[in-house]
């Protein structure tokens, strides 16, 4: 069990979908991150959620921080096959000097 | 021009050999980093390190090092290389350690260990 989990690893969906990718935790995180990363290149930076219960919306996709610090979740609204990519999420547990990643999901959006 | 720069992009070679990765950044940063990213895209960290602390994932074996010739370089060495070390290896940068910045990261070097 990773300390980072995320659901659903695989989502396949017709363009013009919602969707909700969720990452949880049982421990507290001081920030959370979302990357998206695709074939042949290195992570790429979304956002990054600090305050439990934080809202970040970037065009398309809103991003939620537990109130807990514990787990975040990422919306996309309309899903364009652009948005096609390994989702991560990433995060500095609070307590010690450790970051993680999530297992990732895998996105797929069909035209 | 590029931020973050890795090679060799694609790196084969047999069981025991040695072998490094080069990283390079010119953003600036102060503290670079080492990701394992392995068949099932998991991305772990493997050291962390700016000019005055190296953090060491203590799952990392030893034949596993990093070396920083100045602030903008931080290359992996891999001693007697293993079946199991074939993975994608990222490396990445950021102004400070984690707490919340962005992370910058290369585009990654495949390495398949025969």
């Amino acid at each position: 069990t990773q300390l980072l989990e995320q659901s659903p690893q695989f989502l396949s969906i017709q363009e013009g979908e919602n969707l909700t990718v969720y990452c949880n935790s049982s421990s507290v995180f001081s920030s959370l991150q979302w990357y998206r990363q695709e074939p042949g290149e290195g992570p790429v930076l979304l956002v990054t959620v600090v305050t439990g219960g934080e809202v970040k919306k970037l065009k398309r996709l809103t991003f939620q921080f537990g109130d807990a610090r514990k787990d975040s979740s990422l919306h996309i609204t309309a899903a364009q096959p652009g948005d096609t990519g390994l989702y991560l999420c990433a995060g500095e547990r609070i307590t010690g000097n450790q970051f993680y990643f999530g297992t990732g999901t895998s996105l797929t959006v069909i035209p | 021009d590029t931020a973050v720069s890795q090679t060799p992009k694609y790196l084969v070679t047999q069981m025991g050999n040695d072998k490094s990765i080069k990283c390079e950044q010119n953003l600036g940063h102060d503290t670079m980093y080492w990701y394992k990213q392995d068949s099932k895209k998991f991305l772990k960290i493997m050291f962390s390190y700016n000019n005055k602390e190296l953090i060491i994932n203590e799952t990392v074996p030893n034949r596993f090092s990093p070396k920083s010739p100045d602030k903008a370089h931080l290359n992996l060495h891999i001693n007697s290389l293993e079946l199991g070390d074939s993975a994608v290896y990222f490396c990445a940068s950021s102004p400070l350690w984690f707490s919340g910045n962005e992370q910058y990261f290369g585009p990654g070097t495949r390495l398949t260990v025969t």
